[in-house]
């Protein structure tokens, strides 16, 4: 069974202090990995999609990279703005386009 | 370029009752997937439309059920609500079902309450 665990499930951080959110993951063979931004009470907003080790996707402060077992998203001098949830997802090549979440992480930057 | 559309944004229902979602794919998408959003369960996938036909059905009743339209525009329907049917309704589209057209795309959503 395919499953996503994401770690920390909250995250508090200063303005300008970087860190990195964790998607561990377990699937039969991977098509692709992607992660979202969730503001409260929104749909998810498509971040990025990776789909080979050692491929790694950037947007403004965000990076992420992904391994065979694991995905970071490092946010590097994070602003308020970038307070939201962050979901990671993978899908299957033999199961079409549905994806498995993880639980998401919940980010709060503070000024 | 318009983005994927939900309607209605919410609603309130009583138990018992049965309610339908629509939503419309960005234009040019085939793939139509739904899924059930609730705090104790997170994301959880529904069903899956591609060119009118269900290709792919995740683990809930049968209450839930779904269809596509010609246009790709897709509805859901949840017949006989209870009250742990109250959630946010999350319609996402795709391009296609293979390679790098699968990214998928999400509406803001329809939030049900039953009450």
């Amino acid at each position: 069974e395919d499953q996503v665990t994401q770690s920390p499930e909250a995250l508090r951080l200063q303005e300008g202090e970087s860190s990195s959110l964790n998607c561990s993951y377990t699937v039969s063979g991977l098509r692709g990995l992607f992660w979202y931004r969730q503001d409260p009470g929104k749909g998810p907003e498509f971040l990025f999609t990776l789909y080979s080790a050692g491929e790694e996707k950037e947007k403004e402060r965000l990076k992420a990279t992904l391994t065979k077992k694991e995905s970071f998203l490092h946010i590097t001098a994070p602003k308020p703005e970038d307070s939201a949830t962050y979901l990671c997802a993978v899908q299957a090549s033999s199961r079409g386009n549905k994806l498995v979440f993880g639980a998401g992480t919940i980010l709060r930057v503070k000024s | 370029k318009a983005g994927v559309t939900q309607t209605p944004r919410y609603l309130i229902k009583t138990r018992g009752q049965q309610v339908t979602l629509s939503c419309s794919p960005i234009s040019g998408h085939r793939s139509v997937s739904w899924y059930q959003q609730t705090p104790g369960q997170g994301l959880q996938f529904l069903f899956e439309y591609f060119s009118e036909t269900q290709r792919n059905k995740g683990n809930f009743p049968g209450r839930f059920s779904g269809r596509q339209f010609s246009n790709s525009r897709s509805e859901m329907n949840v017949s006989t609500l209870e009250l742990g049917d109250s959630a946010l309704y999350l319609c996402a589209s795709s391009l296609g079902m293979t390679g790098r057209n699968t990214e998928a795309f999400f509406g803001q959503g329809t939030r049900l309450t039953v009450v």
